[in-house]
């Protein structure tokens, strides 16, 4: 079992509707981080999360510890909102050291 | 800032040639990450360095693969010799705080080993 899984693994939607993707882990974090990804390869970091909900522009996201869970929220969505979002979190060794997991990403397309 | 700045963007080589790829982080940035992302198994740290030192290069895959940072501006990911399963996008990222922090990445290097 993967310690990041994501679900879903694509998601299709139509123009204007409300997105949820979603992210659980099985190991203990000190942070957790929503990535974008376009088409064109680049990634962006849109969140960075250790507690809470972190809201910008049409993006929401929100963990619970406890739970071991996040979710990424995507309020009146566009086309240009397509991309692959992924779910990392890093996992602390004490110190400086740690590692970054990633989750493998869920694929989601936004039509007209 | 111009951002992270990775080169080159893109790389064909044949097997068994030497590869380097190059970073340069954010100025200000005290870590700096090495990530590889392929198909099969998306993206993976490699190693990552703090304050120019290596922290953790678990992820780094076996000895072909040699990753320095001489300097705070600029790190280096070394493949000798390349095979073609090392293909795939090479990407660096940089951060101002542990944990880390918010992660910013470079465009990537893609290579291409034949």
């Amino acid at each position: 079992k993967n310690e990041v899984e994501q679900s879903p693994q694509n998601l299709t939607a139509q123009e204007g509707e409300f997105i949820t993707i979603n992210c659980s882990y099985s190991v203990g974090i000190s942070a957790l981080h929503w990535l974008q990804q376009h088409p064109g390869g680049g990634i962006v970091s849109l969140f960075m999360l250790s507690s809470g909900k972190k809201k910008h522009g049409r993006l929401i996201a929100t963990i619970n510890i406890q739970e071991k869970h996040s979710s990424l929220h995507i309020t009146a969505s566009h086309p240009r909102d397509s991309a692959v979002y992924i779910c990392a979190v890093w996992r602390g060794y004490g110190g400086s050291q740690g590692n970054l997991i990633f989750g493998k990403g869920t694929k989601l397309s936004v039509k007209p | 800032d111009a951002g992270v700045i990775q080169s080159p963007r893109h790389e064909v080589t044949e097997m068994g040639q030497e590869v380097t790829l190059r970073c340069k982080p954010i100025s200000g940035h005290d870590y700096l990450f090495w990530y590889r992302q392929t198909m099969m198994r998306g993206l993976e740290l490699l190693i990552y360095f703090n304050n120019n030192v290596p922290i953790d290069d678990s992820g780094m895959p076996e000895d072909r693969f040699s990753a320095k940072m001489p300097n705070a501006s600029f790190s280096t990911l070394k493949i000798q010799p390349s095979e073609p399963r090392d293909s795939a996008v090479y990407f660096c990222a940089s951060s101002l705080e542990g944990s880390p922090g918010e992660l910013f990445f470079g465009e990537g290097s893609r290579l291409t080993v034949l």
